[in-house]
């Protein structure tokens, strides 16, 4: 079965905190692994990971890929109440087209 | 505001009733996705549309019916619905895979359908 599993499912952190958020996959079809924030609404693209052991940055944000291990990890430094939300992990498989198999994300809140 | 507009934002429907939901994207993306997403669960795939031709259904009951009029439209029509199809519904859309590798999913805010 094509699994997604993200760990821990809730954290409670405060302002300045650094986290890491955990994701395992299986190894069936993969083509990538993208992580995704959902606040109310649309879940926003934050990084898609093909190849193992790169590091991707945007800001506070980066996120990199073990395909050994196959997992992936998100940290956030210098957290922010702005950072409080749903984070889902997503694997990309497929032949012809992309598609993603989510896992049920972890839902971070961040305390002033 | 992300560029894929999804139209109603909300919409309350009776089981009997007939309604489509749409979904418009201006970024020359060549596949386009239904999603749905119940309460506190991850969004799960609905259909794939790939250069307008229905590529993936992913066991959808009938009373769903997707349809894609051109390359930056996507509806999604919905008759004799149950009241667990309540969720929220995302379209979602992708550069079509270039030969360079995959792309990203740039999902729309979702229509939220409540089914009395």
């Amino acid at each position: 079965e094509d699994k997604v599993v993200q760990s821990p499912l809730s954290l409670v952190v405060h302002e300045g905190d650094t986290v890491t958020l955990n994701c395992s996959y299986e190894v069936t079809n993969f083509r990538s692994l993208l992580w995704y924030k959902q606040e109310k609404k649309a879940p926003t693209f934050l990084f898609m990971l093909t190849s193992s052991g790169i590091e991707k940055k945007s800001g506070r944000l980066s996120s990199i890929l073990d395909k050994k291990e196959l997992s992936s990890i998100l940290n956030i430094t210098a957290t922010q109440t702005g950072d409080s939300a749903i984070y889902l992990c997503a694997k990309m498989w497929g032949g012809s087209q992309g598609n993603l198999i989510f896992g049920k994300g972890t839902k971070l809140s961040v305390k002033p | 505001d992300t560029e894929v507009t999804q139209t109603p934002k909300h919409l309350v429907m009776g089981m009997t009733n007939k309604k489509s939901l749409k979904c418009e994207q201006h970024m020359g993306h060549r596949a386009m996705y239904w999603y749905k997403q119940k309460a506190k669960k991850p969004p799960e795939l609905m259909f794939v549309y790939s250069y307008e031709k229905l590529s993936i259904n992913e066991s959808v009951p009938s009373r769903f019916s997707p349809e894609c009029p051109n390359s930056s439209l996507l509806n999604l029509h919905l008759h004799a619905l149950q009241p667990e199809d309540s969720a929220l519904y995302l379209c979602a859309s992708s550069p079509r895979r270039d030969g360079t590798g995959y792309s990203p999913l740039h999902f729309g805010n979702g229509t939220r359908l409540t089914v009395t």
